[in-house]
């Protein structure tokens, strides 16, 4: 499977401010996700990260809070806006539809970012 | 909703015996299904899939089975060793539309 990396790992932020999150994939792939897991709790879809095009969000997402990027097959970003402590969770990142690979539907996630809004 | 449950928060084995998850879902139309580990700061990793046209997957040391009738799946775990010790979710989609409905998760305790 892909090698997926995000960045930063952790962080610690402040009411108002804004955090850009990013993920790398070592291998191109055809789709990419973002997820919010709050703690203690399972995983819920943010949005669908398209490449060259506006994300599609799901219900209680929207683009002013959650700003996707997807420059490309191998990248994308995920910006918490105007961040508040309710928005202290563990946000991940997941690829499907690798090269060559048998399964487009297997989804493979990055090791997350734990944000902690103070 | 769609949903897709557990049916026990907490599982605790003791090492070497044989560890059962289990997860029920309730879109009929599902045909796909993944079971993740997740341990503690780290993401979900995948385990083992199956597809609506088996019952039973094997791997290394784990087994999914699928019961289509009842809209049930389960990851049986051989000989549970204390690095099986994590949060188990279940994931079930609709082949094509990515759009996974994951369970609440269980955490599998391995006593020593």
């Amino acid at each position: 499977s892909a090698v997926i990396s995000q960045k930063p790992s952790r962080d610690i932020c402040q009411r108002g401010t804004s955090l850009t999150i990013q993920c790398q994939v070592d291998s191109q792939v055809t789709m990419m996700f973002w997820y919010r897991q709050q703690p203690g709790q399972s995983l819920t879809l943010i949005a669908t990260a398209n490449q060259g095009s506006e994300a599609t969000y799901e219900s209680g997402f929207v683009i002013d809070k959650f700003p996707i990027s997807r420059p490309n097959l191998t990248f994308s970003t995920l910006t918490v806006s105007n961040m508040s402590p309710e928005d202290s969770s563990i946000y991940l990142c997941s690829v499907a539809g690798q090269f060559l690979s048998t399964s487009t539907d297997t989804q493979y996630f990055g090791p997350g970012t734990r944000l902690t809004v103070l | 909703g769609e949903s897709v449950g557990l049916h026990l928060p907490t599982l605790s084995v003791q090492e070497g015996d044989n560890s059962i998850i289990n997860c029920a879902y309730s879109n009929s139309a599902s045909d796909y299904f993944i079971w993740y580990k997740q341990e503690s700061g780290k993401g979900p990793q995948f385990i083992i899939d199956i597809r609506s046209n088996m019952d039973k997957r094997q791997g290394q040391r784990v087994t999914v089975l699928l019961n289509k009738t009842v809209k049930h799946l389960s990851l049986q775990i051989a000989a549970t060793q204390p690095g099986d010790s994590a949060v188990y979710f279940c994931a079930g989609t609709i082949s094509g539309t990515y759009k996974y409905i994951f369970g609440t998760g269980t955490r599998l305790k391995v006593l020593a």
